[in-house]
């Protein structure tokens, strides 16, 4: 069954650093996403991407995310300078391209970023 | 953000169905209902979703009412590994697919 991959599994950053958290979407998927979820609480919505520009964004993403496919596999999420609130585990996804909302949303295992 | 409720916890025997409900009164007619589940430790996974008709898959079922303001989940069998939170969401036409999650039901199963 395809899967979405997302790697590192997880990573240890220091405040203030800038880290990139990878993820292979399923090969024919148009919609991407990344989702967050602090321990504890209820998953959060990111952002959502489409035709390469960010179609959708929450109030959480600020001017310290960023999104980019920078190729045809892989879709990236930046956070420029890392805060100790960002600590959580981020998950990526992504659905086919007959239709955002018809059709399911595949989640990848998550990136646990611990910033320390 | 369309909002669905759903309860808090519930609890099942191994072996019987279970009935995981939720309202969603604010639903308008191109809204679809999904429902994801997230075991522990791990990301959240798809389980079923429609439009206005009862649908089945591998899973489960969905029942979504006739005024499509609330629907249930069923599981015909629970088994141990199908404890999680159970999350109902309502995916909207017009916000590029993204899933609000709420806070979802714990399902806790007992041998």
């Amino acid at each position: 069954e395809p899967e979405v991959t997302q790697t590192p599994s997880h990573q240890v950053t220091q405040m203030g650093q800038e880290v990139i958290l990878r993820c292979v979407p399923i090969s024919n998927h148009l919609y991407f996403y990344w989702y967050r979820q602090i321990l504890g609480q209820k998953v959060e919505f990111l952002v959502s991407f489409y035709n390469n520009e960010i179609s959708e964004k929450s109030e959480i993403f600020d001017d310290q995310f960023s999104v980019e496919r920078p190729d045809g596999s892989n879709f990236t999420l930046k956070i420029r300078s890392t805060k100790l609130e960002d600590s959580a585990m981020y998950f990526c996804a992504s659905s086919d391209p007959l239709g955002a909302v018809e059709t399911e949303a595949f989640f990848g295992q998550g990136t646990r970023l611990t910033v320390v | 953000d369309a909002k669905t409720t759903q309860p808090n916890s519930m609890e099942s025997n191994e072996e019987e169905p279970v009935h995981l409900p939720c309202n969603h009164s604010t639903i308008s007619g191109t809204d679809y209902i999904h429902w994801y589940r997230q075991l522990p430790s791990q990301g959240p996974e798809y389980v079923i979703h429609g439009l206005t008709s009862n649908v089945n898959n591998r899973m489960a079922s969905l029942a979504i009412a006739e005024d499509r303001k609330s629907s249930t989940l069923i599981l015909h069998r629970a088994t141990l590994r199908d404890a999680a939170v159970y999350y109902c969401i309502l995916r909207i036409y017009n916000q590029g697919g993204k899933l609000i999650f709420g806070q979802g039901t714990e399902l806790s199963v007992k041998p």
